[in-house]
């Protein structure tokens, strides 16, 4: 089945700096890509998505990147503010016969520091 | 639209019990799927339903099951409880059954056995 890398598992930034989150998918049948993000005791909450016939998309200051040959995408915030700190998910989901089902990747505990 | 909403928020078994969860998903959402959430195995898909049909199941032992009703909420159970069923459980929600659709998470409902 599908398996989800996700990198790193901590990151710890200054205000105002970017932060980068990575993830790696192995099937290459995989055509949509969420991010998550899920502040401590609360829900996760769609961020951004991407799909696979699209190599970047961009909301303020957040942007998905899309390598599907390299079966890689990433998560780049820039400008980062105390409130952006929260753990991240990325995840994968494929389309014919997959449904909804979304495999995640581990999660990245990211820190945004004054 | 009133947001995904989860029944109980919390509860506490002892192993050997069953229990039963229920899922409200937003007015019109068609698909329901279950999420384990613990801190050592991150996010793992269960099921998903659409339609009162199971489309698709992850790796959980039969003890985990759930349903659909015509009115899209939906339950899930897991018998015998074992200590290792402590978890958060996390439904969500989306309005077609096809991949590349957003889903919208509940606040989940917190399960400690005990």
């Amino acid at each position: 089945g599908e398996n989800v890398e996700q990198h790193p598992s901590t990151l710890s930034v200054q205000e105002g700096d970017s932060a980068v989150i990575k993830c790696t998918y192995s099937d290459s049948a995989s055509n949509y890509f969420p991010w998550y993000k899920q502040e401590l005791g609360k829900r996760p909450q769609l961020i951004i998505d991407i799909r696979s016939n699209v190599g970047e998309k961009k909301d303020q200051r957040i942007a998905v990147t899309l390598n599907k040959t390299a079966k890689h995408f990433s998560l780049h915030i820039t400008e980062t503010q105390p409130e952006d700190s929260a753990v991240y998910f990325c995840a994968a989901s494929k389309g014919t016969g997959g449904g909804n089902k979304l495999t995640f990747g581990t999660g990245t505990q990211l820190k945004v520091e004054l | 639209k009133a947001g995904v909403t989860q029944t109980p928020r919390y509860l506490i078994k002892t192993r050997g019990q069953q229990v039963t969860l229920s899922c409200s998903p937003i007015s019109g959402h068609r698909s329901v799927s279950w999420y384990q959430q613990t801190p050592g195995q991150g996010l793992q898909f269960l099921f998903e339903y659409f339609s009162e049909t199971q489309r698709n199941k992850g790796n959980f032992p039969g003890r985990f099951s759930g349903r659909q009703f015509s009115n899209s909420r939906s339950e899930m159970n897991v018998s015998t409880l074992e200590l290792g069923d402590s978890a958060l459980y996390l439904c969500a929600s989306s309005p077609r059954g096809e991949s590349g659709n957003e889903q919208f998470f509940g606040p989940g409902t917190r399960l400690t056995v005990l």
